[in-house]
């Protein structure tokens, strides 16, 4: 079965600072793999979604993500973040097969920024 | 804003009661995914529905179910509810099936059963 795994729940980081926010999933076929960030009260917003090619994949709000495939991980990366990048980063990877088909997320990491 | 909207925004009952979730998806999108959000089972797949027809379960319980109507708002209908159905309730929508396209969430229903 298909699973995600955010292994930090909280990451603090100082304004300005870089940031890493780490993802394994754990699928048989080729994954299709997504970061969603979700602000206090607010649904969920793609930041940005691999499903083949470039390995390196760039988003919105200056996000990008790096899928390796022998590390099954898909981590997050800002160079430099801002107070207002403080919210809750969710990992999601869509499968398929078995009569179902959904995006399958991972506990979640709240982010916190430190001025 | 995502396009998606859903109503109500709160919704406040007791255990056994029966409740219904309204969702909208954006124009022109067929399909229509409901996802609970709570604090123990984090962010889970319930039901897709794509042109009105069950496309897909995930885990949604059997006390749980949705329709999707003509006009492609859907509804999920949560009965007998429990203490812990107590959850924020995410409607998302998609032009067609995933994954290529972009699920787009609502704002979420946040349901508190007491």
């Amino acid at each position: 079965a298909q699973s995600v795994t955010q292994p930090d729940i909280h990451i603090t980081v100082s304004e300005g600072a870089s940031l890493e926010l780490r993802c394994n999933y754990s699928y048989g076929a080729t994954p299709y793999l997504f970061w969603y960030v979700q602000s206090p009260g607010q649904g969920l917003q793609l930041l940005l979604k691999y499903f083949s090619g470039d390995t390196l994949v760039q988003g919105i709000k200056g996000f990008e993500a790096e899928f390796k495939r022998s590390q099954s991980s898909f981590n997050l990366r800002k160079p430099s973040v801002h107070w207002s990048d403080a919210a809750e980063y969710f990992c999601a990877v869509w499968y398929s097969g078995g009569g179902a088909d959904g995006l399958t997320f991972g506990k979640g990491t709240h982010l916190i920024i430190q001025p | 804003d995502s396009g998606v909207t859903q109503t109500p925004k709160h919704l406040i009952t007791a255990t056994g009661q029966r409740v219904t979730l309204r969702c909208s998806p954006r124009s022109g999108d067929l399909s229509v995914y409901w996802y609970q959000q709570s604090l123990d089972q984090g962010l889970q797949f319930l039901i897709q529905y794509y042109n009105g027809e069950e496309r897909a379960k995930g885990n949604i319980l059997e006390r749980f179910s949705a329709q999707q109507f003509p006009d492609l708002h859907s509804e999920l209908n949560l009965s007998s509810l429990e203490l812990g159905d107590s959850a924020l309730y995410f409607c998302a929508s998609s032009t067609s099936g995933p994954p290529y396209n972009e699920q787009f969430f609502g704002p979420g229903t946040r349901l508190t059963v007491l």
